[in-house]
């Protein structure tokens, strides 16, 4: 058990709808990712948080956008998605500032269909 | 492009047998590489984080070595058990920021 509990579980989207993720990280971790596993590929990283900051992006699109609470939970919301943003979306959460050489406790993921 | 590649994609053991997996990546601007234990429907669980060349960490059978002058890990599992089938993930961290770059995953199926 990593602490990390991501909801819901699974989702099932038509294309151009939005969709919230989100992801509550254990207590006194203060940065989170966001990434994107597509079928047959390893995870892709979406952004990052710092104390409810943006702390460092991938290469995906602004509709890409995501928010981080005091309370150590965290939401990714995609807007106008679209067929390929069919994927698992896992977050990981640290207590270090940048959770640069430090372990990163992930949850199990939410996976998302875009029909 | 920062690429991480792992080798190889699938493989599949009778238990008992030691087993051991790739990861390549780049050598310049290391700064961490970490192994990831990732079994369906659960969590990726954190295995190791090694920063040092030279490194060799160890947990029970599993054991991992660095390289970063080279860019490469190796991950050794001695004695493979069934209980060991799962994907083992490796992801890279440059000294420029806080992402994992994965690797798309090596595949362990061990029979009984």
């Amino acid at each position: 058990e990593t602490g990390v509990t991501q909801s819901p579980t699974h989702l099932i989207k038509t294309r151009g709808q939005q969709v919230t993720l989100r992801c509550s990280s254990q207590s006194g971790h203060n940065t989170v990712s966001w990434y994107q596993q597509a079928l047959g590929q390893g995870p892709q990283f979406i952004f990052q948080y710092y104390r409810e900051e943006e702390n460092g992006r991938g290469n995906f699109p602004p509709r890409f956008s995501g928010l981080q609470f005091p309370n150590y939970s965290s939401e990714l919301n995609v807007n106008a998605l679209e067929l390929d943003d069919s994927a698992l979306y896992l977050c990981a959460s640290s207590p270090v500032v940048q959770g640069a050489g430090e372990t990163q406790y992930f949850g199990p993921g939410t996976r998302l269909l875009v029909l | 492009i920062l690429n991480v590649e792992q080798s190889p994609q699938s493989l599949h053991v009778q238990e008992g047998d030691s087993t051991n997996f790739t990861c390549s990546f780049p050598s310049s601007n290391f700064y961490a590489l970490h192994w990831y234990r990732w079994e369906t429907a659960k969590s990726p669980e954190a295995l190791f984080v090694m920063t040092l060349n030279g490194d060799e960490k160890k947990k029970g059978r599993i054991s991992a070595t660095l390289n970063t002058k080279e860019g490469y890990s190796y991950l050794y599992i001695k004695g493979s058990q069934p209980e060991d089938s799962a994907t083992y993930l490796c992801a890279f961290i440059t000294n420029q920021g806080g992402k994992l770059i994965f690797g798309q995953g090596t595949e362990l199926s061990v029979k009984p």
